[in-house]
């Protein structure tokens, strides 16, 4: 069964500052990885995903993320950050199933931006 | 585009009594999700929908909550009865297939159990 962690429970950052959040995960194949964000009063959104091909995977709101095979991890990166991406956010893993795909969520990261 | 709607938003009632959520997903989605949240942690599968057919409920505790969608529209999760440690918000969440996990969630049910 596949896994995931997230060893950063809250990270502090200035704003205009780089952003790095961390996640690694358990897994036998080739893994489906997303990154999803949960505002304050919000539902989730999707952030971006990856499930093969370029390991550089770009998403909206200027994010990045990079999956890196030989560490196991999808770490998320924004080259600088805005107040407005304070909020908590969420690496998960999908285990393909026979028909469908399983997706199960890290613990999350919880992101505060000083002005 | 509407997205994934739930209700209610907010839901209080004493252990052992019982409470449905509502969701509808987007328009077209065959697969709907419902999650739940407990405060501090990620969202934990409960029951996972291809069409109207169960396809995961792994981790649905099946003496105190059960699902239905039917039609393959919109779908109800229920507790009876319910514990204290069902305290957590419930989000429904759908996508266009089974390949490629949850795409658009709803706001969610906060429940509380006093």
């Amino acid at each position: 069964a596949q896994s995931v962690t997230q060893p950063d429970i809250h990270i502090t950052v200035s704003e205009g500052a780089s952003l790095e959040l961390r996640c690694n995960y358990s897994y036998g194949a080739t893994p489906y990885l997303f990154w999803y964000v949960q505002s304050p009063g919000q539902g989730l959104q999707l952030l971006l995903k990856y499930f093969s091909g370029d390991t550089l995977v770009q998403g909206i709101k200027g994010f990045e993320a990079e999956f890196k095979r030989s560490q196991s991890s999808f770490n998320l990166r924004k080259p600088s950050v805005h107040w407005s991406d304070a909020a908590e956010y969420f690496c998960a893993v999908g285990e393909m199933k026979t028909s469908y795909d399983k997706v199960i969520f890290g613990p999350g990261t919880s992101l505060s931006v000083i002005p | 585009e509407a997205g994934v709607a739930q209700s209610p938003r907010y839901k209080i009632i004493e252990k052992r009594q019982s409470v449905a959520f509502w969701c509808n997903p987007i328009s077209g989605h065959a697969t709907l999700y419902w999650y739940q949240q407990i405060l501090g942690q990620g969202p934990k599968l409960l029951i996972q929908f291809q069409n109207n057919g169960v396809v995961d409920d792994s981790q649905l505790p099946k003496d105190r909550f059960s699902a239905e969608r039917l039609k393959g529209v919109d779908s109800t999760l229920k507790i009876q009865p319910a514990k204290l440690e069902d305290s957590a918000v419930y989000l429904c969440a759908s996508s266009l297939d089974g390949s490629g996990g949850p795409a658009f969630f709803g706001q969610g049910t906060r429940l509380t159990v006093v």
